[in-house]
């Protein structure tokens, strides 16, 4: 299965923005790019996801090489309510592969 | 829509025990799968369903472990006997498909000590 690294850790002040670098370079044609977030004592949470295409919803926007080799999960303006637990995730038919993601810490 | 419903939310219990853990999908999803959360693994896919029937249960880790949905409408996770080594979170979660552009929904997990 196609895999990603991210990096362990990251800090971001509040109410700046946010890049969250996610690198894939064994992705294939089929793979879709997911990001889900995991809060403190929660299930995993749906962000968004894509395919080729940057796509941008509610919470956050997606950046995608041209190569797609890497993304980018970009959260525009981060609250304290961010804080989590951020996996970059590829998902061909029903396999999800989790990774260890990057724990975002947001300072007041 | 209660979202995914797990429980219980936490069990402890003697190794060589059974353990029973229950999962209520989404009302109308078709998929749903069962994680295992530990520090030092992650987050794994043990098995899923699709239509009620086991599509892939390759990540389920040995023969004490296994996993029924016998309607749409729930799904159980059942380890017999248990050891301390299951220790974890176990999430369920549902998707309306198994494609890759439907997002799945998470329940809160239950919290199993084996001690």
């Amino acid at each position: 299965d196609a895999k990603t690294t991210q990096p362990n850790s990251m800090e971001s002040n509040e109410e700046e923005p946010v890049h969250l670098p996610c690198n894939h370079s064994t992705i294939s044609g089929t793979d879709y790019i997911h990001w889900y977030r995991q809060l403190p004592s929660q299930g995993p949470e749906y962000v968004i996801h894509g395919l080729t295409s940057n796509v941008n919803n509610r919470m956050a926007s997606l950046a995608i090489a041209e190569d797609r080799k890497s993304s980018t999960l970009i959260l525009h303006r981060a609250t304290l309510r961010d804080a989590a637990v951020y996996y970059c995730i590829l998902k061909t038919g029903n396999q999800f592969y989790f990774g260890t993601g990057t724990s975002l810490t947001v300072i007041p | 829509d209660a979202g995914v419903i797990q429980s219980p939310r936490h069990e402890v219990t003697e190794m060589g025990q059974e353990v029973t853990l229950r999962c209520k999908p989404i009302s109308g999803h078709n998929s749903l799968f069962w994680y295992r959360q530990t520090m030092m693994r992650g987050l794994e896919l043990l098995i899923y369903f699709n239509n009620n029937v086991p599509i892939d249960d390759s990540g389920m880790p040995e023969d004490r472990f296994s996993a029924k949905m016998p309607n749409a409408s729930f799904s159980t996770l059942k380890i017999q006997p248990s050891e301390p080594r299951d220790s974890a979170v176990y999430f369920c979660a549902s998707s309306l498909t198994a494609v890759p552009t439907y997002e799945q929904y998470f329940g809160p997990g239950t919290r199993l000590t084996v001690t």
